[in-house]
């Protein structure tokens, strides 16, 4: 099915792990967004990309890294998860004429 | 830097009444965009409406308005005869143009509908 896909929804892992958070999209949108989500700040950005193999930092991107060696992929890690990074993360892209963020369902990810 | 204030954590509303969600938003750009997001219970971000900066015509989707207030930098949402449905996070957002696509939101309205 078309559309933007995250995987895992839901993840629990220990203060230290590495973890990755996929991002998967089908229409060849030119633009990726990583957002996360916690009560009380909205969503802030953690990283965007405008291409593939083109990325750049948003408001809120220590201890986060990320990728984008094809354009319908972009992976999230997070290289030695802290428990302030328990939060839900949004995927979202959009074509390169300005519209709406198209999101996907959200990664809830608990750091122990 | 842009940024955009919601200043109503919470909102009730009767079913069938109107309601209107407050955003205001801080730019020095000339041209930008705003957009109302509705986030219900399950989690998903829905694209509920959006004005650009430059159009004079408040932008309608439905039951959904928005009240653009340039002046005053505001961009309220109006949801129109509201439905049990509706209770929901709503967040506004914006855009700059030239600004890499990205959305600045704001921190949220949470709405509860009541019979």
């Amino acid at each position: 099915d078309a559309g933007i896909t995250q995987s895992p929804r839901y993840k629990i892992t220990e203060t230290g792990r590495q973890v990755t958070l996929m991002c998967h999209q089908t229409w060849s949108h030119s633009y990726m967004f990583w957002y996360r989500q916690d009560l009380g700040h909205g969503l802030r950005l953690i990283y965007y990309s405008a291409a593939a193999d083109i990325t750049d930092k948003g408001e809120v991107p220590d201890g986060y890294v990320v990728s984008r060696s094809k354009t319908e992929n972009f992976p999230l890690t997070l290289e030695s998860a802290t428990r302030s990074q328990t939060s839900v993360y949004f995927c979202a892209s959009t074509p390169a004429s300005p519209g709406e963020l198209f999101f996907g369902e959200g990664s809830r990810l608990t750091v122990l | 830097a842009q940024k955009i204030t919601q200043t109503q954590p919470g909102m009730f509303v009767q079913e069938k009444e109107a309601v209107t969600l407050d955003c205001t938003y801080d730019t020095s750009d000339q041209s930008y965009g705003l957009f109302w997001y509705k986030q219900p219970s399950s989690g998903e971000m829905i694209f509920l409406i959006y004005q650009g900066s430059y159009d004079e015509q408040n932008a309608t989707e439905g039951r959904y308005s928005l009240n653009f207030q340039k002046a005053r930098k505001s961009a309220n949402l109006v949801i129109s005869a509201s439905q049990l449905g509706d209770s929901a996070m709503y967040f506004c957002a914006m855009r700059r143009t030239g600004g890499g696509n990205k959305l600045t939101f704001g921190t949220g309205t949470q709405l509860k509908v009541e019979l």
